[in-house]
């Protein structure tokens, strides 16, 4: 158990739908970094939250957003879903704004659209 | 983007062989990081590097900072088949800068 916590594990939705995905970040870190990793991809970082603010953006969608609450814990939204969505989705937190002591991953969420 | 050049992309190996890869890219690095995933689940740290030069190891791996700063080197002795996963590396030119990830080496053991 890496102490970092997302749930659900699994999530099959349709074509078009919206979905949550949350991520309770080890304790004491204040970041929380979410990546996409595609079937055989390698690993694409979305966005950064630290300590409640919006630190970094990467490749991530217009129909995707994120926040992160004031306990820390964060939710990824994924809007007007497509087949091409389907991937893993990994969350992540380290204690400071940057990841140059590496990061704690969670065991991900899988999503497939259908 | 910038980009890491991670190689080779696959490696099939007997157990107990020792296995070799590295990371190269054109822009210098003041950190590198190297992460294991196994099959269903979220990489794992298994070694940090913040020097040039730098030779770490953890059990039966060895991780080199290149003393150019542009590349990394993971070394994996007498394999065993738990090393079967895909190995990443990562490295961070700036702290104000995120993670620059390479594409993963997938390890598989021959039967």
């Amino acid at each position: 158990d890496s102490g970092v916590t997302q749930t659900p594990k699994h999530l099959i939705t349709a074509t078009g739908q919206r979905v949550t995905l949350r991520c309770s970040p080890r304790s004491g870190d204040l970041s929380v970094y979410w990546y996409q990793q595609s079937l055989d991809q390698g690993l694409q970082f979305l966005i950064q939250y630290y300590n409640g603010e919006e630190r970094a953006k990467g490749n991530i969608l217009e129909r995707f957003s994120a926040q992160q609450f004031p306990d820390l814990h964060s939710e990824l939204n994924l809007s007007s879903l497509e087949l091409g969505d389907s991937a893993l989705y990994f969350c992540a937190s380290s204690i400071g704004p940057s990841p140059g002591y590496g990061y704690t991953f969670g065991s991900g969420t899988r999503l497939t659209v259908v | 983007g910038q980009q890491l050049n991670q190689s080779p992309q696959s490696m099939f190996i007997q157990e107990g062989e020792d296995v070799s890869m590295n990371c190269t890219s054109s822009s210098i690095f003041n950190t590198w990081l190297w992460y294991k995933q196994d099959p269903g689940e979220g990489p794992v740290l298994l070694i940090a590097l913040y020097k040039a030069g730098e030779l770490t190891s953890n059990g039966r791996l060895t991780a080199q900072f290149g003393i150019t700063r542009k590349d990394s080197f993971l070394n994996i002795s007498a394999s065993i088949p738990s090393d079967v996963g895909i190995y990443f590396c990562a490295g961070l030119m700036d702290s104000n800068y995120q993670l620059i990830w390479g594409a993963g080496t997938k390890l598989i053991i021959k039967p």
